[in-house]
């Protein structure tokens, strides 16, 4: 998707392991999302972000951390994986201000908790 | 409640025909509300907003909204094989809110 990248795009990890997942947009925006979707709950917000180190909580916010500390990249941290993170994550970023526009999203990252 | 709904599906249509999308939303602040399609294994793409009471037309596509009732719909016509996809609603509850909530989808089958 041009001008936003999500890494890596699928990741088998171990229960009780943290991972990061990173987002990258080269389109300057101000504010990023990290959601997850699951088959029968559609996307869901996890974290959003609206600036640089101003971040927020999403409906499904337990058992997982952000951060940014630049405009371009906003990572996501599961803080001890378990099998019911096991998702599909994707990534979007939003032009600031009128709310006019939608989303843009990432190709997505299919993580696995083992 | 959920805050958006969709009938999951699958709404099969035959191609050529016009395909009927349809969301509910509760909170009656919202402001903006947008038709995302999803093919499987990949990412949603933004197809169409809507802000105002009344009908959008893009090309084949045409989103309604009607505020009184708290619903938005999206109509394909000349629907096509490649239409095959899930549909997905997202509403912003305000202007200055800049989260979107989405529904659950709607999966769509063209039959050629």
């Amino acid at each position: 998707d041009a001008g936003i990248t999500q890494s890596p795009r699928h990741k088998v990890t171990e229960t009780g392991t943290p991972v990061t997942l990173r987002c990258h947009q080269t389109e300057n925006h101000r504010y990023m999302y990290w959601y997850r979707q699951d088959p029968g709950h559609g996307l869901r917000l996890i974290h959003y972000s609206y600036g640089v180190k101003d971040t927020d909580k999403g409906e499904v916010s337990d058992g997982y951390s952000v951060s940014r500390s630049k405009t371009e990249d906003f990572l996501l941290t599961l803080e001890s994986a378990t099998s019911s993170q096991t998702s599909v994550y994707f990534c979007a970023i939003s032009e600031s201000g009128t709310g006019t526009y939608g989303y843009t999203f990432g190709s997505g990252t299919r993580l696995t908790v083992v | 409640q959920k805050e958006v709904e969709q009938n999951s599906g699958p709404l099969s249509v035959p191609e050529g025909a016009i395909a009927s999308l349809n969301c509910t939303y509760s909170d009656r602040g919202s402001q903006s509300f947008f038709w995302y399609r999803q093919y499987s294994g990949k990412s949603p793409e933004l197809i169409m907003f809507i802000y105002s009471n009344g009908d959008k037309e893009d090309g084949r596509f045409t989103a309604q909204l009607n505020k009184a009732s708290q619903y938005v719909s999206l109509l394909i016509r000349d629907s096509q094989p490649s239409d095959s996809a899930t549909y997905l609603c997202a509403v912003r509850t305000n202007f200055g809110n800049e989260k979107l909530t989405f529904g659950t989808g709607t999966r769509l089958t063209i039959i050629p």
